[in-house]
């Protein structure tokens, strides 16, 4: 149990252009996802925290004009990255904290990753 | 913010050794996670311990919270154990995760 997904896994595309990256809990609930950027041999820094139904919280220094975060249902986060630039090329990684019966818990499961080339 | 340091950077073992890796964390934490992230960037949970000593097959960990650190053991250690190994806390007042820079380990045949 406890399964999230990225979608896609890698993408390629040319500057200037707009890239969605959803992210979903496959088999349980998640009223609170977030957002993670890694550069190559890097940690992992938190972008956003994305709650369902309402707007997303961005930690300091990051665009929320340029990551729109989108959290329509208990299931589904979307971070989509607007006009990107070579800069914004990046493995960006979700993850999902754990909902049953109404409770949260504290841990968190992440996806596999999307690796971001901008050309 | 909470500083979370992670010890040694980097560790080199043969097959069969055991070895720990160490966090220290800055302040009193809600949720402490051990990862392993493999060769494609997958994250896999290792543990969930933010107090308490955990044990799963070849592994194992301890938080001593009080003390603000975390242990995590590899026992009998296998090439497939490479890759990075992060710990990561969130303080008491929320559920934000903050990572360490990571332990590279690297198990030779």
């Amino acid at each position: 149990g406890a399964v999230v997904s990225q979608h896609p896994s890698r993408v390629i595309c040319k500057s200037g252009t707009s890239v969605k990256i959803e992210c979903r809990s496959l088999d349980f609930q998640a009223t609170t996802m977030f957002w993670y950027r890694q550069f190559p041999k890097k940690s992992l820094m938190l972008m956003a925290t994305s709650n369902e139904g309402s707007k997303a919280t961005y930690e300091q220094g990051v665009e929320k004009d340029k990551f729109l975060i989108n959290h329509a249902s208990l299931t589904l986060s979307t971070l989509t990255v607007t006009s990107a630039h070579p800069e914004d090329s990046s493995f960006y990684i979700c993850s999902a904290r754990l909902q049953t019966s109404g409770r949260a818990y504290n841990e968190q499961f992440f996806g596999p990753g999307t690796r971001l080339t901008v050309l | 913010g909470i500083q979370v340091e992670q010890s040694p950077p980097d560790l080199i073992l043969q097959e069969g050794a055991n070895s720990t890796l160490r966090c220290n964390f800055s302040d009193s934490v809600n949720n402490l996670q051990w990862f392993h992230q493999n060769p494609w960037g997958q994250l896999i949970n290792l543990f969930y311990i933010p107090s308490g000593t955990k044990q799963n097959g070849r592994l194992s960990a301890t938080t001593v919270a009080t003390e603000r650190y975390s242990l995590l053991y590899i026992s009998s250690s296998q090439t497939t154990d490479s890759g990075v190994y992060f710990c990561a806390v969130a303080e008491t007042s929320g559920s934000r995760l903050t990572f360490g820079e990571g332990t590279q380990l690297t198990v030779n045949p």
